[in-house]
């Protein structure tokens, strides 16, 4: 079967920095995307992997490792507008798009 | 502003009546989608049209149904046949059919059957 995980939820300190992992097990491979979403809201794109390596957008960064089933999300200078829930999804080889149950993260002063 | 619109943002309805909620686009998108998202669990699709006047069903359709006749209406109907209709449903647009492009989300609507 197909399979996402993703921690249920993290709890981490504003000003600091988290990472939030994502593996899968996917039948092919063809992109994975982070998206966040605040409670009762729809989700917002952050960023799109398709390459290994990382992708750095302002505050956020993205990680793919194709070889390890493996991605990570990395949000820095954390604000407590960060608090919300973030959603790994990944393309398969049918190009079907399988979403992850999502990382509720919760920032502390 | 180009976007996406969902309304109601909350619905209540009875058991066994059938319930339409909307979704309406003016992205220029060929794509939309509907997916379901209930605690705990990821966004699982319903349904998604990559055309005008066609539609596919996605891993849980059973109990839905949907019309695809404006490029920017994609309507989902929550039929009576449904066992567990409560959910948060969400509507989504893509400029290509394919799920490599990022879809762009509607702000929901969640719907109370009792």
């Amino acid at each position: 079967g197909q399979n996402i995980d993703q921690p249920t939820e993290m709890t981490a300190t504003e000003g600091a920095i988290v990472q939030i992992n994502c593996t899968y097990q996917t039948s092919g491979f063809n992109g994975l995307f982070w998206y966040q979403q605040h409670a009762g809201e729809a989700p917002t794109f952050l960023s799109y992997n398709v390459l290994d390596g990382l992708e750095e957008k302002g505050r956020f960064s993205s990680f793919l490792s194709r070889s390890k089933g493996y991605s990570y999300l990395l949000l820095k200078e954390l604000q407590m507008k960060d608090s919300a829930s973030y959603l790994c999804a990944v393309i398969d080889s049918n190009y079907q798009l399988i979403w992850g149950a999502g990382t509720k993260l919760i920032i502390k002063p | 502003d180009g976007g996406i619109t969902q309304s109601p943002k909350y619905l209540f309805r009875k058991e066994g009546q059938n319930v339409t909620l909307s979704c309406e686009q003016n992205l220029n998108h060929d794509a939309m989608y509907w997916y379901r998202q209930d605690p705990g669990q990821g966004l699982r699709l319903i349904y998604y049209s990559q055309i005008v006047n066609d539609f596919q069903k996605g891993d849980i359709a059973e109990g839905y149904s949907v019309s695809r006749e404006k490029k920017e209406s994609f309507p989902l109907t929550v039929t009576s046949a449904q066992k567990n209709p409560t959910a948060f449903y969400l509507c989504a647009s893509s400029e290509e059919g394919g799920p490599s492009y990022e879809q762009y989300f509607g702000p929901g609507t969640r719907l109370t059957v009792t």
